[in-house]
């Protein structure tokens, strides 16, 4: 079956640094690749997603998400953190033909100032 | 502008007490979606429509019931509510077809139970 990891439940990094979140998908055809944020209290809003054509994606607010095969990964960067960027970050995989999504486990980001 | 609506955003019920939550959307899309949210986790999939057809998953407790009388309304019933019901509660769209369009989510009902 299908599983998406997120590697770290919780990461911190300082105001102006780069910001790194994993996501690696189990699967011999890549599926369809999404990132969604979520603030508290709120719904999922979508960051970015990956389909075909271009492997590096770039979405909202400045993030950015370079899919490769080879590592079966969809990490998503965003080369200087900003306060705002605190949230909850979930991976999510459509495979093939579905419409289903299965979501990863989630990020916690930390921005400290 | 196009979106997800779901009312109310919190919900206080009681134990035992059915409780109805509902979702629409002005975006025309075949697919709804409920799932449930607990503190730090993913969001659970309970039961999804596409169009008028019914899609439990097969973990999704029996107390948990859906109706999407029309394309833009769908609601999530729970018969009887236990302490392990509270959560907070996200209903999702999508055009469906192959899976390569998004999701839309609305922002949720946290729900309560005295």
């Amino acid at each position: 079956a299908q599983s998406v990891t997120q590697l770290g439940s919780h990461v911190s990094v300082s105001e102006g640094a780069l910001v790194l979140l994993r996501c690696n998908y189990s699967s011999s055809v890549p599926p369809y690749l999404f990132w969604y944020v979520q603030y508290p209290n709120q719904g999922l809003q979508l960051l970015l997603k990956y389909t075909t054509g271009a492997t590096l994606v770039k979405g909202i607010n400045g993030f950015e998400a370079e899919f490769k095969k080879s590592e079966t990964s969809f990490h998503l960067t965003k080369p200087s953190a900003h306060m705002s960027d605190a949230a909850e970050y979930f991976c999510a995989v459509n495979p093939l033909g579905t419409y289903k999504y299965i979501f990863g486990t989630g990020t916690r980001l930390k921005v400290l100032a | 502008d196009a979106m997800v609506i779901q009312n109310p955003r919190y919900q206080v019920t009681q134990f035992g007490k059915p409780v109805t939550l509902s979702c629409s959307q002005t975006l025309n899309h075949n697919v709804m979606y409920w799932y449930q949210q607990k503190s730090s986790q993913a969001p659970k999939l309970l039961f999804h429509y596409y169009d008028k057809d019914f899609n439990n998953e097969a973990d999704t407790p029996d107390n948990f019931q859906s109706r999407r009388p029309n394309t833009s309304f769908c609601f999530l019933d729970i018969r009887s509510p236990g302490l392990g019901d509270a959560a907070m509660y996200l209903c999702a769209t999508s055009s469906g077809g192959q899976g390569n369009q998004p999701q839309h989510f609305g922002d949720g009902t946290r729900l309560s139970i005295l």
